[in-house]
């Protein structure tokens, strides 16, 4: 089955404390993207990967990374995370210029930071 | 940059009754692609219809049509025949036609089908 897969699901965390959400395609896509969803502001890009070894910045970089060492698997990690990083992410991937332009999203990480 | 606006934050409808979502968006831009996503209580974001900017056509899924006014950058989203599964919060969303396929997003609305 096509999917994006992301863990953990659900995290509680303190602030400080680094850590990382897994984001895995199993569609063989070269676009991955991180993108957080926050009420009243809808889903904004954090980061994105074109391609292995290729990142950027999205619209709401600061405080993550990411890296992009094989083309199934794109990490968010978080190295000191504040309350202010509490929110539900996604993660998606596509071929680009593919049929109906679709990207696919994991099913969300939820994260509190305390 | 490009924005997306959605102004209606709820709105609530009886099942079986037609219901349209307003979505307007700025860009410079003349190729770009919209779509309507949609996210249910279980979270999943789910594509629901797309509409290509040089298409005059709109789009159609069953039940779901846009209506595309390219001059008013107006793309609002139609569902007819409403049914207790269409009750989640609705995206607008749009992407350029280059590089970084980013979507950017607007604040959503939240759509309750009433029995």
């Amino acid at each position: 089955e096509a999917q994006v897969t992301q863990n953990p699901r659900y995290l509680i965390t303190v602030t400080g404390k680094k850590l990382t959400v897994t984001c895995s395609q199993n569609m063989n896509h070269e676009y991955m993207s991180w993108y957080r969803q926050d009420p009243g502001l809808g889903l904004r890009q954090i980061y994105y990967s074109m391609n292995v070894e290729v990142t950027d910045k999205g619209d709401v970089p600061e405080g993550y990374k990411v890296s992009r060492k094989e083309k199934r698997n794109f990490p968010l990690i978080l190295e000191s995370p504040s309350p202010n990083q509490t929110s539900l992410y996604f993660c998606a991937s596509s071929f680009p210029g593919g049929a109906r332009n679709e990207q696919y999203f994991g099913p969300g990480t939820r994260l509190t930071v305390t | 940059a490009q924005t997306v606006t959605q102004s209606q934050p709820e709105m609530s409808v009886q099942e079986a009754e037609t219901v349209t979502l307003s979505c307007t968006y700025d860009t410079s831009e003349s190729n770009y692609y919209l779509f309507w996503y949609k996210q249910p209580p279980s979270r999943q974001m789910i594509l629901v219809i797309r509409q290509e900017a040089y298409k005059q056509q709109n789009a159609t899924e069953n039940r779901f049509s846009v209506n595309f006014q390219k001059a008013a950058k107006s793309f609002s989203l139609k569902i007819s025949d409403s049914q207790l599964g269409d009750t989640a919060m609705y995206f607008c969303a749009f992407m350029t036609n280059f590089g970084n396929e980013k979507l950017t997003f607007g604040t959503g609305t939240r759509l309750t089908i009433i029995p």
